[in-house]
């Protein structure tokens, strides 16, 4: 079945410092990737999407790379703010017919300090 | 466009009770999807819907049903209360072309403590 697997949290930067949370998944198909992001008391918001290798997604200053040969989804930010402090979700869906059904992993908790 | 919302946001249940968690969007999306969120684990999911009259369980449907007789409404029950139920549940919607689905618009959560 599917899996995703996302670096162990929580994570804390300071403002302006480099992101990097480590997605990594299996599919038993060809998937689509994403980044979902949760802010406090608030539902999950897509952050960016990637559907084929090579694809980035980027959004927000957020980027992140399908890596077919590495089956990785890394999220990357240059410079982050006190505001990107959120949960931070990788999800796949495989392709017909999952009819959109997510796999999640567990969540990456991103403190940011000014 | 009030998107996706739910009810209620907070609710606490004996062993045992029974409740109904309300989700309604107002996008017109074919797709609709709950999951639940357990402290530290991702979302997990529990019944989604292609359309109206339309369900299917998904990884976690024990105690759990559903119903969707209209577009916009895909309610969610839950029968005889057990503490293993208490999460965070959210809803979900996308639409779809052909079956190619799109982005997932989620609810706010209903926060449950059953006890």
């Amino acid at each position: 079945g599917n899996s995703v697997t996302q670096m162990e949290g929580p994570v804390t930067l300071s403002e302006e410092a480099f992101l990097t949370i480590n997605c990594t998944y299996t599919a038993t198909g060809y998937p689509s990737l994403f980044w979902y992001v949760q802010y406090p008391g608030e539902g999950l918001q897509l952050l960016l999407k990637a559907t084929k290798a090579d694809d980035k997604g980027s959004n927000k200053g957020f980027e992140a790379t399908y890596r077919k040969e590495t089956t990785s989804f890394h999220l990357e930010k240059g410079s982050v703010q006190v505001s990107d402090s959120a949960v931070y979700f990788c999800a796949l869906s495989d392709h017909e017919p999952s009819y959109g059904k997510l796999t999640f992993g567990q969540g990456t908790i991103l403190t940011v300090h000014p | 466009n009030a998107g996706v919302t739910q009810t209620p946001k907070f609710r606490i249940l004996k062993i045992g009770q029974s409740m109904t968690l309300q989700c309604t969007q107002d996008m017109n999306h074919n797709y609709m999807y709950w999951y639940r969120q357990d402290p530290g684990m991702g979302l997990k999911l529990i019944y989604y819907s292609v359309g109206a009259g339309i369900t299917d369980k998904g990884e976690v449907p024990n105690g759990y049903n559903v119903s969707r007789s209209t577009t916009e409404d895909f309610p969610l029950r839950l029968e005889l209360a057990a503490p293993s139920q208490t999460s965070v549940y959210f809803c979900a919607s996308s639409y779809s072309i052909g079956n190619w689905p799109y982005e997932q618009y989620f609810g706010p959560g209903t926060r449950l403590t059953v006890t």
